[in-house]
């Protein structure tokens, strides 16, 4: 079975900016959930979706907004980006949500300039 | 909120070395996951426990609820351990809170 996968991998963008980025779970599963990892702040939960709804969403500014369509692909897209928006996103999944074993990809490093 | 809290915050361990990393939280959960995360980025999950012990190969993981507390111990560690390990909980339907990680650096 093919594991989580992001896309892009790595993306360089200019403040102010926007950025969509992609993630494919594992077939079956119907959860996603989208995480920012940053080296002062570790790793922030952002949103999940199940089932094309929003379950849950972290605290991160109204720029940062996500979909999840009926195959269960998921994208998040950020608006206006700013130099602190540089960060490794990375998307997990699971069959139910956070309270089963997460499948992580690889994750989307963005950097802003 | 959770505070989920990891000590050490860096390790440096000789080759078959036996290691432990702790983690706590400030509020009753559901569940605690190990994540692995290495160079370059990837997490993988280790183990997710609610209660009692669980093993594999060298990895062992433990959680005392009563005590708001769990360890993750490799037994014979080895250079390929090295890498972040960190401690996630979930409470109910929240999303997972994060510990701030462990470097673990083992030397041949």
């Amino acid at each position: 079975k093919a594991g989580v996968t992001q896309t892009p991998r790595y993306l360089i963008k200019t403040r102010g900016q926007q950025v969509t980025l992609s993630c494919s779970p594992i077939s079956g599963h119907r959860s996603v959930s989208w995480y920012q990892q940053t080296p002062g702040q570790g790793l922030q939960f952002l949103f999940e979706y199940f089932s094309e709804t929003q379950r849950n969403k972290g605290n991160f500014p109204g720029r940062f907004s996500g979909r999840q369509f009926s195959n269960s692909r998921s994208e998040m897209n950020v608006s206006t980006l700013e130099l602190g928006d540089s960060a490794l996103y990375l998307c997990a999944s699971s069959f139910r949500g956070a309270e089963e074993t997460q499948y992580f990809g690889p994750g989307t490093r963005l950097l802003v300039l | 909120k959770n505070e989920v809290e990891q000590s050490p915050q860096n390790l440096t361990a000789q080759e078959g070395e036996f290691i432990t990393i702790n983690c706590s939280y400030s509020v009753g959960i559901s569940a605690l996951h190990w994540l692995q995360q290495h160079p370059g980025g990837g997490i993988v999950s280790l183990f997710m426990l609610s209660s009692g012990k669980k093993k594999h190969g060298r990895l062992i993981a433990t959680i005392n609820i009563q005590e708001k507390h769990s360890s993750l111990h490799i037994t014979a560690s080895h250079p390929r351990d090295s890498a972040v390990y960190i401690c996630a909980v979930q409470s109910g339907n929240t999303p997972l809170v994060f510990g701030k990680g462990t470097r673990l650096s083992v030397i041949a």
